[in-house]
């Protein structure tokens, strides 16, 4: 069975770079038929896409995120990142990873993990 | 305003049937397949329909979605008290060059 885990800080300062962590078990991140995606939910409001990444380094991102994302594989650590920069209280949000099957929608998400968390404040 | 709009509530009583829609565009609905997902309280979302019509492994029957043009559609027969929760539809936009959620309809079960 397919698990995600999100990890990294939960508080980050305002105008600093976020960075988190999914560390995926019970298959490879390098799987030809999977993709790897970021979305996030602010408290209390509803699910922003925020990127998808497949394991040869091919990015897809939100176009109102994209100059300040960018994400990143590491095959030898099964994990998959995220880095938001310029952070402001508008990022505070659920951060989820969660995997898209390759070969269905972009908008198909089958595993997701538990979420983590961040919270922009100084 | 929102690429796909979906009422921000519904409800029913339970063995009641209800429906949950998603509006979009030519540039996303009209032209790519739709998703939507169940998020009960406190959880993480899970997938319950994809490919507009499509249950995966788990998911009971007695959840359906269709598509029709621009719109797409979630019905719930047989309501009961479990399925509470929020309900989003998700697809890609062409012109946008991104995926887009709907803002969410939150099921109440009377």
């Amino acid at each position: 069975q397919l698990q995600l885990q999100e990890s990294g800080p939960g508080l980050v300062k305002p105008s600093e770079t976020l960075s988190l962590t999914c560390s995926v078990s019970g298959g490879s991140i390098s799987s030809s038929s999977s993709y790897w995606g970021w979305i996030r939910q602010p408290p209390g409001k509803g699910l922003e896409w925020i990127g998808t990444i497949y394991y040869s380094g091919i990015t897809y991102y939100d176009p109102s995120l994209k100059s300040r994302v960018t994400m990143s594989v590491d095959t030898s650590k099964n994990q998959f990142s995220l880095t938001l920069s310029s952070v402001s209280a508008a990022d505070t949000a659920m951060y989820f990873c969660a995997r898209r099957p390759r070969g269905y929608s972009y908008g198909h998400f089958n595993y997701w993990g538990r979420g983590t968390l961040v919270t922009v404040s100084s | 305003q929102s690429v796909l709009t979906q009422p921000p509530s519904a409800s029913g009583t339970p063995g009641q049937s209800v429906t949950i829609s998603c509006s979009g565009s030519s540039s996303n609905i009209g032209i790519n397949t739709v998703n939507w997902y169940q998020q009960l309280p406190g959880t993480t979302p899970k997938l319950l329909i994809y490919s507009n019509n499509q249950r995966p492994s788990g998911v009971p029957a007695r959840f359906s979605g269709s598509k029709s043009g621009t719109s797409a559609s979630l019905a719930i027969s047989g309501l009961q008290s479990e399925d509470e929760a929020d309900y989003y539809c998700a697809t890609w936009d062409d012109s946008l060059n991104g995926v887009f959620f709907g803002g969410g309809t939150k099921l109440t079960v009377l």
